[in-house]
């Protein structure tokens, strides 16, 4: 099955750059998509199509791809980012939507 | 703003059942397919189930294939999870996610979750 590798953790100061990256095979053929996740809260789509933010999000979260990694920057980061970041693709090969294995991202 | 809400999850022996419900509003539910997405304790999200538009077609996650269905009811907005011969490792949060627009193949909407705990 499809697998989607990301670190467990990132610690980042406030203000500065968060990139977490989400590494599977040949990623970048397909369309990768990135989850907030808050304790408590419904998750949030962040960034879909490799690139493309849903209306409401900032422009300080942003991804991109290459043939074996995506990534999901956060620039600028503030308190409110600290959550669970998980991407996610559509395999053909299983007919199944697989999710990364999650990273959390601590603002110092 | 659409909504999703989530109910019937609940503390369950082994081996037992549950009926997973989510409201849906403030869009056209029957134009959409629909997803069950789970997030147990010190796992990642694994998605579930899903189901097409009309309720004609439903694939699994092979870890529940032939223990849960996913169903709809399009006249009362409403999407469905039956679990049923409960496994500790079923375990989770359970979350209704709307799909996105056609040919996307991402989840757009999500609900808050509705908590699942498998008793031993």
């Amino acid at each position: 099955s499809y697998v989607l590798t990301q670190p467990p953790s990132v610690s980042v100061a406030p203000g500065q750059t968060a990139i977490i990256a989400c590494g599977g095979s040949s990623v970048g053929s397909k369309s990768v998509h990135w989850y907030q996740l808050k304790p408590g809260q419904a998750p949030v789509l962040v960034v879909y199509d490799d690139r493309d933010r849903p209306s409401g999000i900032p422009e300080r979260f942003s991804g991109s791809t290459s043939w074996n990694t995506a990534t999901l920057t956060i620039t600028t980061v503030e308190a409110g980012d600290e959550a669970d970041y998980y991407c996610q693709v559509w395999d053909s090969g299983s007919d199944h939507y697989v999710f990364g294995t999650g990273t959390k991202v601590t603002v110092l | 703003e659409v909504q999703l809400v989530e109910s019937g999850g609940g503390l369950v022996q082994r081996g037992g059942s549950l009926r997973l419900s989510c409201a849906a509003s403030e869009f056209t539910f029957s134009d959409y397919w629909m997803s069950w997405v789970r997030l147990a304790p010190g796992r990642g999200l694994e998605w579930v189930a899903n189901i097409n538009r009309d309720g004609s077609e439903r694939y699994y996650v092979d870890s529940v294939q032939g223990r849960f269905t996913i169903s709809r009811d399009n006249a009362k907005n409403s999407l469905y999870l039956q679990i049923n011969s409960l496994r500790a490792e079923d375990t989770a949060v359970y979350y209704c996610a709307k799909e996105g627009p056609a040919v996307t193949t991402h989840f757009d909407y999500w609900g808050q979750g509705t908590l699942v705990t498998v008793s031993s």
